[in-house]
């Protein structure tokens, strides 16, 4: 049990363009989504906290005007990039669990994107 | 606000030791939860054993244990009959009231043949 799947595994985009990302919770309803961001060989940094059917509520730092989250559903979140900048190229991750943590996170398959 | 704290950016093992990895945090909160996540190569991020700050047992999960110091605020991970495929990064991770978890900075733990 506890399965999140994280489309897509890679994407390449070019300046500019948008880059929306999934991050499906198969097998549980999860009302809190969690984004993180991790550069290689690096720890991973909390972007924003995803609520479904309200808005996302972003840790200091973080351009919520780029980093668009919508949580339309209790097993959807995504997260689009938008304006792509190389330097947003990254490694994206998305967890969720379905008892508010307590028994850990279960965390997406990753998303590296790379903008050129 | 809550911070936690790996000291070992890397470790190095024989296959079939033992080895300990460190992690100490900073709270105020009297409630919260102890993690620690493996990830290899892949980047999936697995849980590899977990600790309620309530508990006074140390929590086992097979080969792994930890010791959980709650006065010292610190949360150490033992891997036992260490095995190839335990080479991967270690992250220690907190959950406290807000329900966010937060990582350590990681150790890399290199299990030689």
């Amino acid at each position: 049990g506890a399965v999140v799947s994280q489309h897509p595994s890679r994407v390449i985009c070019k300046s500019g363009t948008s880059v929306k990302i999934e991050c499906r919770s198969l097998d549980f309803q999860a009302t809190t989504m969690f984004w993180y961001r991790q550069f290689p060989k690096q720890s991973l940094m909390l972007m924003a906290t995803s609520n479904e059917g309200s808005k996302a509520t972003y840790e200091q730092g973080v351009e919520k005007d780029k980093f668009l989250i919508n949580h339309a559903s209790l097993t959807l979140s995504t997260l689009t990039v938008t304006s792509a900048h190389p330097e947003d190229s990254s490694f994206y991750i998305c967890s969720a669990s379905r008892d508010r943590g307590a028994y850990g996170y279960t965390f997406g398959s990753g998303t590296r994107l790379t903008v050129v | 606000a809550q911070t936690v704290t790996q000291s070992q950016p890397e470790m190095s093992v024989q296959e079939a030791e033992t080895v300990t990895l460190s992690c100490t945090y900073d709270t105020s909160e009297s409630d919260y939860y102890l993690f620690w996540y493996k990830q290899p190569p892949s980047r999936q991020m697995i849980l590899v054993i977990r600790q309620e700050a309530y508990k006074q047992q140390n929590a086992t999960e097979n080969r792994f244990s930890v010791n959980f110091q709650k006065a010292a605020k610190s949360f150490s991970l033992k891997i036992s009959d260490s095995q190839l495929g335990d080479a991967a990064m270690y992250f220690c991770a907190y959950r406290g009231e807000t329900n966010k978890l937060i990582f350590g900075t990681g150790t890399l733990l290199a299990v030689q043949p």
